[in-house]
């Protein structure tokens, strides 16, 4: 198993740009999910989806969106990037049910913003 | 609105010494989980903990719930080097439709020196 997979490794945009960050895993996961990692604020929800065509927002959702089509790909688009969204991101996946639920990380994205 | 709280922030740790990573959270959970981060790496499980009085210990790491007290601690004993990262706790807690949604501390930067 590759487990959770993201590309790019690292991503420079110019403010207005767009783009999408992928999210795969190959665990027949149901739960998936991103989140934005800032220098001394952990880490923080963007969105997640509990199954395919199920998505909802986390904690920071605004220039951020999200679909699922299938179980194994959960992308992130950003629509117009702007400099605070210089970040590094994270996805994740899990199963939905079961006991603890334990979520395993993707490598991130190293986004900047100029 | 969920709080995650760690302290200390910092820990500068020598040799062979023993201390305690608090992590204290504000709202009802029974889900808290321990990751370890290297630096430009993604997070590492470390522990999952799932009820009351929860102890778990992999090599000189030992972590333990209190969910009354809404307390984890993380527990090193006679440190070595190898253990210098950044160790987050994070609380789950329940969206209407599953688990998964982590609500992250601020992290413990750990260095052990000689």
């Amino acid at each position: 198993n590759a487990g959770v997979t993201q590309t790019p490794k690292f991503q420079v945009l110019k403010t207005g740009q767009s783009m999408t960050l992928q999210c795969a895993q190959d665990m027949n996961h149901e739960y998936m999910s991103w989140y934005r990692q800032d220098p001394g604020m952990g880490l923080r929800l963007i969105h997640y989806s509990v199954g395919a065509g199920i998505t909802d927002q986390g904690e920071v959702p605004n220039g951020y969106n999200v679909s699922r089509s299938t179980t194994e790909d959960f992308p992130l688009r950003l629509l117009s990037a702007a400099p605070s969204q210089t970040s590094v991101y994270f996805c994740a996946s899990s199963y939905r049910s079961g006991r603890d639920n334990e979520q395993f990380f993707g490598p991130g994205t190293r986004l900047t913003v100029l | 609105e969920l709080k995650v709280e760690q302290n200390p922030l910092f820990l500068s740790m020598q040799e062979g010494k023993n201390y305690t990573i608090y992590c204290n959270y504000s709202t009802t959970s029974d889900r808290l989980y321990w990751y370890r981060q290297d630096p430009g790496k993604s997070l590492e499980s470390l522990f999952v903990l799932l009820s009351n009085g929860a102890v778990k210990q992999e090599g000189r790491l030992m972590a333990s719930l209190d969910t009354k007290a809404r307390l984890s601690t993380l527990h090193i004993t006679a440190a070595v080097h190898d253990l210098s990262a950044t160790y987050f706790c994070a609380v789950d807690i329940f969206s209407g439709t599953s688990y998964g949604k982590l609500t992250f501390g601020q992290g413990t930067i750990l260095t052990v020196h000689p």
